[in-house]
């Protein structure tokens, strides 16, 4: 059974305070590690897909990286408008399309 | 302005009054999916169809059906709802063969008394 575990459940930073948020995933043949942001009564919002280990991505202030058995968001100098939840999910080689998704970490940037 | 919509965004209705949720894609996917999120828990997926009058069970479909007539619609229906379907539910939609990311609707907060 496909597996994703984030961690811390909650994060508090002052603004401008680097940080990582980590996702621990095990999964029957990797087809992607996606991460989403959601907003308070919002869907989640893409941000990156990661495909093999090794590969890394960026977008703004945050950045994805990926290994066997976990990846992690890294957050630059985060602003206010960083605030929000984060979730990691897995999509396996087999099956339906279907994303298991983890629970998700609360992210509050202090201004 | 590719997006997913769905209605209600919020209901609150009584144990076993038959409920439908409706879900539209306007970026012609092939594929559509529904999914509840509870604190705790996440989310998980409900049903899905990877095309017209083609669906399949998710990890938790118990109560729930779905119907797929069209490409672009693909509605949730409750048809004796219970407490424990009190969630917040999310339509998704991607396209096959591309880059797997899937698109989701701004979620339907559904209170069952």
């Amino acid at each position: 059974e496909d597996q994703v575990t984030q961690s811390p459940e909650a994060l508090r930073l002052q603004e401008g305070e680097s940080s990582s948020l980590n996702c621990s995933y095990t999964v029957s043949g990797l087809r992607g590690l996606f991460w989403y942001r959601q907003d308070p009564g919002k869907g989640p919002e893409f941000l990156f897909t990661l495909y093999s280990a090794g590969e890394e991505k960026e977008k703004e202030r945050l950045k994805a990286t990926l290994t066997k058995k976990e990846s992690f968001l890294h957050i630059t100098a985060p602003k206010p408008e960083d605030s929000a939840t984060y979730l990691c999910a897995v999509g396996a080689n087999f099956g339906n399309e279907k994303l298991t998704f983890g629970t998700g970490t609360r992210l509050t940037i202090i201004p | 302005e590719a997006q997913v919509t769905q209605n209600p965004r919020y209901l609150i209705t009584v144990t076993g009054k038959k409920l439908t949720v409706t879900c539209s894609q306007n970026m012609n996917h092939e594929y559509m999916s529904w999914y509840r999120q509870d604190p705790g828990l996440g989310l998980r997926q409900i049903y899905y169809s990877m095309n017209v009058e083609v669906t399949d069970k998710g990890d938790v479909p118990e109560g729930y059906k779905v119907s797929r007539k069209e490409k672009r619609n693909f509605p949730l229906i409750l048809e004796s709802p219970s407490p424990n379907q009190t969630s917040l539910y999310f339509c998704a939609s991607l396209r096959l063969g591309g880059t797997g990311e899937l698109f989701f609707g701004e979620g339907s907060r559904l209170t069952v008394l």
